[in-house]
């Protein structure tokens, strides 16, 4: 089985622009979470999908945004960035229960200028 | 009441000796603790976890101790190898619940041949 991909691994953008960046969970998982790594910050929990519907939220503005298609891929957005946005942006599938494995893909590196 | 704190910072370690992180929370709803291993350039990857109604859980090398009363658990490796240098986060969730997972501020490793 292919693992959690995520598109793109790197990308440089200026504050004030969006982003849109690409998560395709492993085939068969519903669940797909997404967090925010940074130095300061360390990990932090943005939110996540089950089937195509939003199951729980962090504490982030509303600036970031996500969705989930009916396939499982999830993309999430970031609007209006400024330059605290610049982080590894992770994303994890399951197949949905806590309990269960979460594999997380490589991660979006992106750069704010 | 959401933070897991960590400690320590980094550690240093020789081939064979024992590695030993800790961590401790607040919210005693949490009843689903993973540790995750991170190395350079990957996403974390789950180790091992444990639920509160057990005081230890081995799996090979690794082993997670659990202070249901204190509120703390750590991660114990046995013989540690150069091969396991690599940034520790332990983690906290609810398990009736959807992902939301609560990490501490990670443990950087380095085990020395």
């Amino acid at each position: 089985k292919a693992g959690v991909t995520q598109t793109p691994r790197y990308l440089i953008k200026t504050r004030g622009q969006q982003v849109t960046l690409s998560c395709s969970p492993i085939s068969g998982h519903r669940s797909v979470s997404w967090y925010q790594q940074t130095p300061g910050q360390g990990l932090q929990f943005l939110f996540e999908y089950f089937s195509e519907t939003q199951r729980n939220k962090g504490n982030f503005p509303g600036r970031f945004s996500g969705r989930q298609f009916s396939n499982s891929r999830s993309e999430m957005n970031v609007s209006t960035l400024e330059l605290g946005d610049s982080a590894l942006y992770l994303c994890a599938s399951s197949q949905g229960l806590v309990q269960e494995t979460q594999y997380f893909g490589p991660g979006t590196r992106l750069l704010v200028l | 009441q959401q933070q897991v704190k960590q400690s320590p910072q980094s550690l240093i370690v020789q081939k064979g000796g024992i590695s030993i992180i800790n961590c401790a929370y607040e919210n005693t709803a949490f009843d689903y603790f993973p540790w995750y291993q991170q190395f350079p350039g990957k996403g974390p990857a789950l180790l091992i976890a444990i639920r509160p109604d057990v005081s230890e859980k081995k799996e090979g090398r690794f082993t997670i101790s659990f202070n249901k009363s204190a509120k703390q658990f750590s991660l114990h490796i046995m013989d540690s190898q150069p091969g396991d240098s690599a940034t520790y986060f332990c983690a906290a969730n609810l398990m009736d619940s959807s992902y939301k997972l609560i990490f501490g501020s990670g443990t950087r490793l380095l085990v020395r041949p």
